[in-house]
């Protein structure tokens, strides 16, 4: 499976932007990549994926490097309900099935 | 609409002592999942199911665990004896099908075990 890195942490303030990196140099053109956030004591929830394209849905939006090789989760204005670690994930149905490998993910603090 | 559920939230066992997780994905989902989180770290996939049967169990300790789901719907996990090293947390996850790769997986709130 292609690899992505993730900063271990990232702080942010309420009601701000927050832009939440991910490197993916591996990616293959089948990769879609998918984000989920794991509140505490929580299972994972899913956020959002794409493939080439920026997307947006109603929890946040994912911008997609032209090249493919990075991809930025941004939560246009983070709550206290945002701090969670959040997982950039690769899936290739092809190589991998329908599994989803999680890294270590980053964990984002929300100061109020 | 009801998420996975699982129980129990918690457990606390002695080594060597059995112990066994359920799950109930969400309704129609025919695609259920065990993944294991230890401290720190990201959940790992132990088993997936289609409908009855598991199709992936690549990554199960299988002199251990096992896993069942007779009728397709709800799933057991058992791990029989326990070692200090299982202590971590079991997540149950449910998708409606097999959509490759942007079928979203749901997950359940799992559950905490801690081997003494």
């Amino acid at each position: 499976d292609a690899k992505t890195t993730q900063p271990n942490s990232m702080e942010s303030n309420e009601e701000e932007p927050v832009h939440l990196p991910c490197n993916h140099s591996t990616i293959s053109g089948t990769d879609y990549i998918h984000w989920y956030r794991q509140l505490p004591s929580q299972g994972p929830e899913y956020v959002i994926h794409g493939l080439t394209s920026n997307v947006n849905n109603r929890m946040a939006s994912l911008a997609i490097a032209e090249d493919r090789k990075s991809s930025t989760l941004i939560l246009h204005r983070a709550t206290l309900r945002d701090a969670a670690v959040y997982y950039c994930i690769l899936r290739d149905f092809e190589t991998s099935g329908s599994r989803l490998t999680f890294g270590e993910g980053t964990q984002l603090t929300v100061n109020p | 609409e009801a998420g996975v559920v699982q129980s129990p939230r918690y457990k606390i066992i002695e080594k060597k002592q059995p112990v066994a997780f359920w799950c109930n994905p969400i309704s129609g989902h025919n695609t259920l999942y065990w993944y294991r989180q230890n401290l720190g770290q990201g959940p790992e996939l132990l088993i997936r199911y289609e409908n009855e049967e598991a199709v992936d169990d690549s990554q199960l300790p299988k002199d251990r665990f096992s896993a069942e789901r007779l009728k397709g719907v709800d799933s057991t996990l058992k791990i029989q004896p326990a070692e200090l090293g299982d202590s971590a947390v079991y997540l149950c996850a449910s998708s409606l099908r097999l959509a490759g790769p942007t079928d979203t997986q749901y997950f359940g709130p799992g559950t905490r075990l801690t081997v003494l």
